[in-house]
This record gives C-alpha cells, sequence and structure tokens, in this order.
C-alpha cells in the first residue's frame, strides 16, 4: 500500500520564475493539505483541497495555487518565486475532512530551492 | 488565532535516559493534540495523538496527556534509544470554524541521543 508520494523530491529554481510541485494521497484518502517548512522551522498549512475544491487556506499570497484532481491527487503552484520561498513542501493526505480526528499523512516532501 | 509553543531545544540525552519535551497551546474550542517526529531526510510521520481532556497517547515508548486546565500535552519517554534521535513536532487541530482539519504546529525540538 503505497502512501504519499511526491515530485520532484529536489528542484532548483531562479527568482521570478514558476513551479509546480505533485502530490499523490495515500490509496483509500480524499483530502490533500500542503504545508510550506523552512529550515528549521514547524510546518505552515498552505492551503487543502477536498472534492476539487479548495476549503481551507493559510496566510499566504495569491502567488502560491493549487489543484486536486478526480483521482485526488493534487499541485502545489508558485509564481513569481521569492528567495524566501526556499523550504520543504511537504503533502499530506487524510480521509474525511469533516473528522479532524483523522490523522493527517506525510510524504517525504519536495526541496525547493530559490537561487 | 491558534498556536503551539514547545521547549526551545535541541535536546541532548545519553541512552536510557529520561525524555520530556514541553508542548502548551493555545485554542478555541476542544483540539484535537498530536505530537509527529521527522527524521533527518523524511516527511513527518504520526508518533502519537489525544483527541479529548485526560486523554493518554502512546506509541513506541512514548506517551502524552492532554492537560485542558494547563493547556498542555508534554511528551515523555522513560528510556530513549539513539534510534530515537529526530525531530519533534507538537501540533493541534481545532474542532470547528476555520482551522477544520488543519494542522497548526509548533517550532520542532531536535532530540540527539548519544550511546
Amino acid at each position: 500500500d503505497a502512501g504519499v508520494t511526491q515530485s520532484p523530491t529536489h528542484l532548483i529554481k531562479t527568482r521570478g520564475q514558476q513551479v509546480t510541485l505533485r502530490c499523490s494521497p495515500k490509496s483509500g484518502h480524499d483530502t490533500v493539505s500542503w504545508y510550506q517548512q523552512a529550515l528549521g522551522q514547524g510546518p505552515q498549512f498552505i492551503f487543502q483541497y477536498y472534492e476539487e475544491e479548495e476549503r481551507q487556506r493559510g496566510n499566504f499570497p495569491d502567488r502560491f495555487s493549487g489543484h486536486q484532481f478526480p483521482n485526488y491527487s493534487s499541485e502545489l503552484n508558485v509564481n513569481a518565486l521569492l528567495l524566501g520561498d526556499s523550504a520543504l513542501y511537504l503533502c499530506a493526505s487524510s480521509f474525511d475532512r469533516a473528522n479532524p480526528d483523522q490523522p493527517q499523512h506525510f510524504g517525504d516532501g519536495t526541496r525547493l530551492s530559490i537561487l | 488565532g491558534d498556536s503551539v509553543t514547545q521547549m526551545e531545544g535541541p535536546v541532548t540525552l545519553s541512552e536510557e535516559a529520561f525524555l520530556t519535551i514541553n508542548c502548551t497551546y493555545t485554542a478555541t474550542g476542544y483540539p484535537s493534540l498530536f505530537w509527529y517526529v521527522q527524521y533527518p531526510g523524511e516527511g513527518l510521520q504520526l508518533l502519537l495523538k489525544a483527541t479529548k481532556a485526560d486523554d493518554k497517547g502512546s506509541n513506541k515508548g512514548f506517551e502524552a496527556t492532554y492537560r485542558k486546565e494547563t493547556t498542555s500535552f508534554h511528551l515523555e519517554k522513560g528510556s530513549v534509544q539513539v534510534s530515537d534521535s529526530a525531530v519533534y513536532f507538537c501540533a493541534l487541530t481545532a474542532a470547528g470554524g476555520t482551522s477544520y482539519g488543519k494542522l497548526t504546529f509548533g517550532q520542532g525540538t531536535i532530540l540527539t541521543v548519544h550511546p
């Protein structure tokens, strides 16, 4: 049973570019959340997708956008990259968004470096 | 808003020593509380959880008790091993409202265990 998978594992971009990160949730999960983890910090919530819609959003600018597909996989897009966007981007999946007690399962993340 | 505060680290212990990592929280309503662990180069793994006051979560020798009166969820282990070396994150999800299903993390505590 595959867990949460993310691609790519590492990515290097320059300021002003655009990037797309991908996530496949754990089998049977229908909710995907994205987090940004800066070096030495705890993860910060970006947004959550359920039924192909953005249901919640954290304090991130509109440069951060996403999408969820009918197979529950998801993409995170970041436009006009800034140096401060350098971080580990984590995807987490869960089943039944209506029950917050359901644990979220995390992927190993995508390490994004902005030069 | 919701927040989680962890004891400042890093924490360095000898094998078989007793471990305590303090965690306090601020949230409206009755949050669910979690401890996640992150090994080098990996994503987060759920270690244990508690969903209501006085609940004790436990896993792999680790324990934490949900204390509503002190808004705390301290992590403990009676005898640590070298393999426990990792970063530990305390987190919460608030029940209902705009924080539904969103994980709010503390800043993390680095644990290093020496033989």
